[in-house]
């Protein structure tokens, strides 16, 4: 059971490039979710997907895609990257329920630097 | 925007001591979230309380809630060197909203 796995582990992109972050989870948990975690910033919410076909923004949406088209992948899209994506990535998934309420699981992250 | 205020930014304790962790958050929730971040991993789920729960143990771990203060605490007991590592409480807002992180108290537990 391998749990939540994302890939790359490190990535460099030049400005301007675009690159996709993956994550797939193998638990059948219907919510994902990406996440950057910047120094003395915490944990900020980019995108998140209740299901497959079904995507949100989170707080800090700009210059990122996402797409849900199964359950078990949840990949994040850098469209023009810039040094402010600088970051570390992480993705998270979890059940949902009504009136249950459920942990989640974190992939280990993608180290971003935009140069 | 943070929901959850840990505090202490940081902490440093002697092995075998207690270490307490504290949250503030702003808004009603519908539980709270415990989250342990060892340097250069993931975030690992330590534990979840009820808005309608006022204490839970897990092992070493016991948290409280204080929905009047809109607070909780973590104590960790008996505290070991492998406890080293940042501790993030988050939020769920309402019913299957996305989890609100907090800035995370980083511990430092010597031998």
């Amino acid at each position: 059971n391998a749990g939540v796995t994302q890939t790359p582990k490190f990535q460099v992109l030049k400005t301007g490039q675009s690159m996709t972050l993956q994550c797939a989870q193998d638990m059948n948990h219907e919510y994902m979710s990406w996440y950057r975690q910047d120094p003395g910033m915490g944990l900020r919410l980019i995108h998140y997907s209740v299901g497959a076909g079904i995507t949100d923004q989170g707080e800090v949406p700009n210059g990122y895609n996402v797409s849900r088209s199964t359950t078990e992948d949840f990949p994040l899209r850098l469209l023009s990257a810039a040094p402010s994506q600088t970051s570390v990535y992480f993705c998270a998934s979890s059940f949902t329920g009504t009136g249950t309420f459920y942990g989640y699981t974190f992939g280990s992250g993608t180290r971003l630097t935009v140069v | 925007s943070q929901q959850g205020e840990e505090d202490p930014q940081a902490l440093s304790i002697q092995e075998g001591e207690n270490a307490t962790m504290n949250c503030s958050y702003k808004t009603s929730i519908n539980n709270l979230q415990w989250y342990r971040q060892n340097s250069g991993r993931g975030l690992v789920h330590l534990i979840l309380i009820r808005s309608n729960e006022r204490e839970k143990h897990s092992g070493r771990l016991r948290v409280t809630l204080d929905t009047s203060k809109k607070s909780s605490s973590l104590l960790i007991t008996a505290s070991r060197a492998a406890d080293t590592a940042s501790y993030f409480c988050a939020t769920e807002n309402s019913g299957n909203t996305p989890l609100v992180f907090g800035k995370g108290t980083r511990l430092s537990v010597i031998a």
